[in-house]
């Protein structure tokens, strides 16, 4: 088990190109979650998905912002149009409704907008 | 949205002195979790509570959930430098469905040797 695995870990670009962060799961896990955190402020929840269903997306989850897990495995997060504002470490869980488990965190993308 | 209040906001404490620290909320909680956080890594789940009155230890970490379900406490007794980080509540408030938890915005805490 490697536990919850994100790339890059960090990234910087310009204002107005467009990003894409990718999550790969722990393996036998079936839920998947993006979460935002800015600094000093706790982790807010952006969107979920249940094997590859998109279930929930949170207020935060702008146009700019779409999120992908098409086999049910690893999930992709893109921002388009990168705003100052959307600098922040985005983090991505997983968990297993099987097994009954909480969120396991993986290290996060810090994403730095210039 | 739900909102979480943790304090204290921070703590510098001594080496081997125990330490206390809350959360409440204004809604009704099912779930309580308790995370800790080191520089540049995700959360680590280091407590998770389920029932009214429930209290759980972790080695040296006891968090309990309140009776009235709107708060949480985590103790750490005889800390050493290695505790060092930010400590996070977060909850699962009634009715929300299991997927979406809501976090404090943290303690961080200060261990001198």
């Amino acid at each position: 088990d490697t536990g919850v695995s994100q790339d890059p870990r960090h990234k910087i670009t310009k204002r107005g190109q467009n990003v894409t962060f990718r999550c790969d799961p722990i393996s036998e896990h079936n839920r998947l979650y993006w979460y935002r955190q800015t600094l000093g402020q706790g982790p807010e929840f952006l969107t979920y998905f249940q094997n590859e269903a998109q279930l929930e997306k949170s207020r935060l989850l702008s146009d700019r912002f779409s999120a992908e897990r098409p086999k049910g495995s690893f999930s992709t997060l893109e921002i388009q149009r990168t705003e100052q504002g959307d600098s922040a470490m985005y983090l991505c869980a997983s968990s297993s409704d099987i097994r009954n488990t909480e969120a396991f965190f993986g290290q996060g993308t810090r994403l730095t907008v210039v | 949205g739900q909102q979480l209040n943790q304090s204290p906001q921070s703590m510098f404490i001594q080496e081997g002195e125990d330490v206390s620290m809350n959360c409440t909320s204004s809604s009704i909680f099912n779930t309580w979790l308790w995370y800790k956080q080191d520089p540049g890594e995700g959360p680590v789940l280091l407590i998770a509570l389920y029932k009214a009155g429930e209290l759980t230890s972790n080695g040296r970490l006891t968090a309990q959930f309140g009776i009235t379900r709107k708060d949480s406490f985590l103790n750490i007794s005889a800390s050493i430098p290695s505790d060092v980080g930010i400590y996070f509540c977060a909850g699962r408030p009634m009715n929300s469905g299991y997927s979406t938890l809501t976090f404090g915005k943290g303690t961080m805490l200060l261990v001198s040797p």
